[in-house]
């Protein structure tokens, strides 16, 4: 991807397990924002943590921050089958652009 | 607040004619305004960024010629796709950065996206 990776790129779970996806990224960023694609449809966003934060829940959703390792994960717990759809991390990077991670497609099996 | 509206939603053009896809933001005055291309079962691609008031801004590899962006105002960003061709099928979205109108904090919010298909 243009500014970062994500993996696993697809994870496939029973509905009630957990899924973590991770993110790493190549220049310093401000902050970091996770988002849901549902297939062929516009972006939900989840998430935004901050660079100073190194935790941040919302629900069901735990977002982790490492920027020593520039890296991020999204933990989703008691899965849904609602929850199937990619996953990207995103932030602004370089010259104020933001840039997007390669995504997670998560398959949540009823 | 801070809600960004995209259209059309999908259009469907002959191969060698082009298209205009709006990106406004509603509520806000947008500074920055991203644009972005995604292919099937791949991420969001950067193509340009425009802010307002002056030239674009291409990612490597992006025809600028091709992808024409016009950001006249602040709360208005077009996207041209010139002369198109069946390989610029894709999915195309905007985003736009401003100072949301209730928190006051910068904001980055996205369209819904338009898929293009040409024939």
């Amino acid at each position: 991807s243009q500014q970062g990776e994500e993996d696993p790129q697809a994870l496939s779970i029973q509905e009630g397990e957990n899924a973590t996806m991770n993110c790493s990224y190549k220049t310093s960023i401000n902050n970091l924002q996770w988002y849901r694609q549902n297939s062929g449809r516009g972006l939900v966003h989840l998430i935004l943590i901050r660079s100073n934060e190194r935790e941040k829940h919302s629900g069901r959703l735990r977002v982790t921050l490492d920027t020593s390792k520039k890296s991020s994960s999204l933990l989703i717990t008691a899965s849904r089958a609602a929850d199937t759809a990619s996953y990207f991390c995103g932030g602004i990077q370089g010259f104020n652009k933001f840039y997007f991670g390669s995504g997670t497609k998560l398959n949540v099996k009823p | 607040g801070a809600v960004v509206s995209q259209h059309p939603s999908w259009v469907i053009c002959k191969s060698g004619t082009s298209v205009k896809i709006e990106c406004r933001s509603l509520d806000f005055q947008a500074t920055t305004m991203f644009w972005y291309r995604q292919f099937p079962k791949q991420s969001l691609m950067l193509m340009a960024t425009s802010n307002e008031g002056s030239k674009a801004t291409y990612e490597q590899g992006v025809e600028k010629d091709k992808f024409l962006i016009n950001h006249a105002s602040l709360t208005l960003s077009t996207l041209t796709v010139t002369s198109a061709h069946p390989e610029d099928s894709s999915f195309y979205i905007c985003s736009a950065k401003g100072q949301s109108p209730i928190s006051g904090a910068n904001v980055l919010t996205f369209g819904a996206g338009s898929r293009l298909t040409v024939l």
